[in-house]
This record gives structure tokens, sequence and C-alpha cells, in this order.
């Protein structure tokens, strides 16, 4: 079974504070991507990457950066918190091309002070 | 730009009933539709995915029909089960975006 996982479930930080959030998969798939998901807004889409050390970005990318230093590892990064930085961080990964099945992970809530 | 719906926003049904989901979009020029389901504070897990190419798609209870040319997908749930009870996602890949575009979900109970 493919598995991906999130550093953290639920996060409290203070505005202000760089806060790094990390996702790991298992299944050496090259794609991987970070949402947040809102009450009314759904998912969107923050940033991809489609290959080591590649980056692009989704439809929701300031105030975010990300990293992708190893294939299995894609760390999303907010460079300096804000209140409406607060929700809930989904990753996934899928293999081969883009719009194959993304397989997500658990979530981690940000509650940002 | 691409837009999906999914009509209605929440629904309560009786054990065992059959039930339809319903999503839309806007530019019939997919690549695939995906259906995942999420359960409270959970992440999101794969139900189908239906090429452009295909009309339907099933496993188990589940079955999901695409009409690419009216913009309409459904997902039909057989015999419904309180474990059934979760928010329904679909989402449509548009190759020339790059990106999966989800709708907001329906969020299904199904009642004992």
């Amino acid at each position: 079974d493919v598995k991906v996982t999130q550093s953290s479930r639920y996060l409290v930080k203070r505005t202000g504070e760089k806060v790094f959030l990390e996702c790991v998969q298992d299944m050496d798939h090259e794609n991987m991507f970070w949402y947040r998901q809102d009450p009314g807004l759904g998912l969107r889409l923050i940033y991809f990457s489609y290959d080591v050390k590649m980056k692009e970005k989704g439809d929701i990318p300031e105030g975010y950066s990300v990293s992708r230093e190893k294939k299995e590892r894609f760390s999303l990064i907010l460079e300096s918190a804000s209140t409406n930085q607060t929700s809930m961080y989904l990753c996934a990964s899928s293999w081969g091309a883009p719009g194959e099945t993304q397989y997500f992970g658990p979530g981690t809530r940000l509650l940002v002070l | 730009k691409q837009e999906v719906t999914q009509i209605p926003a929440a629904l309560s049904v009786p054990e065992g009933e059959n039930l339809v989901l319903n999503c839309s979009f806007t530019d019939s020029a997919i690549y695939n539709l995906q259906w995942f389901r999420q359960d409270p504070g959970k992440g999101l897990t794969s139900l189908l995915l239906i090429q452009s190419s295909q009309r339907e798609q099933t496993s188990g209870r589940l079955n999901a029909s695409l009409d690419k040319s009216s913009g309409r997908s459904t997902l039909y749930i057989a015999a419904s089960q309180p474990g059934d009870s979760a928010t329904y996602l679909c989402a449509v890949y548009s190759g020339n975006t790059g990106k999966l575009i989800f709708g907001q979900g329906t969020t299904l109970q199904v009642k004992p």
C-alpha cells in the first residue's frame, strides 16, 4: 500500500514564526503536491513538484515556499506565518503522468495565533 | 477557467438506500475525473478514476459515470451503509493546466 506521512497532525505556531511541514512518501513517486483545505473554499493547490529539486507554483503560492532535496520528501515552508495561513494542509503524491491517482497524507491542521 | 461544482452540499439518507452524488465541470477538455472520499479530519482516499475516453468505472458498491460532452459525472452508491458516511469530492484533471481541480464536496450521512 502507498503510504504518505506528514510530520505533524496538529501544530500551533505564533505569527511571524517560520514553519516547516514535512511530507514523506514510500512509493518512489515522481510527483508530490501540497494543498490547503478551507471551509467554503475546498482544496487549493499551493505548490507541486515533478522531480527532485523541481518545483512549480500552484494557485496560491504567496507566503509559501517548498523544498524537494530527495525524491521521497517534499517540505512546505511558511516563511513568516500569518493568521490567514491557519488551515488544514494536505500532501499528496503520484507516479508517472501528473494526472494519475494522487495518494494523500492524513493532513496537518495548523493554527497560527 | 475550469470550475467544478458538486450538488447537493450535504445529503442524509437511511441505511440501505441507493444514492447518487453529482459533479459538474465547465470545461469538457479533461484528461480524467477522479472521485475521493474524506473522513472528518483526515486526508483523501481515492475511490475511482475515469479516463476521458471511458464512460464508467466500478468498484464494489460504487459506480462512477462520466459524460464529458455535458460536463457531468455521477457517483452511484448501492445499498448505503453507515460506514459510507463521509465527504465525497470529485476532481478533474486537465492536461493543459497540469492540476487537479476539486469540487467542494458532498457530505453524506447514512443513518442506521
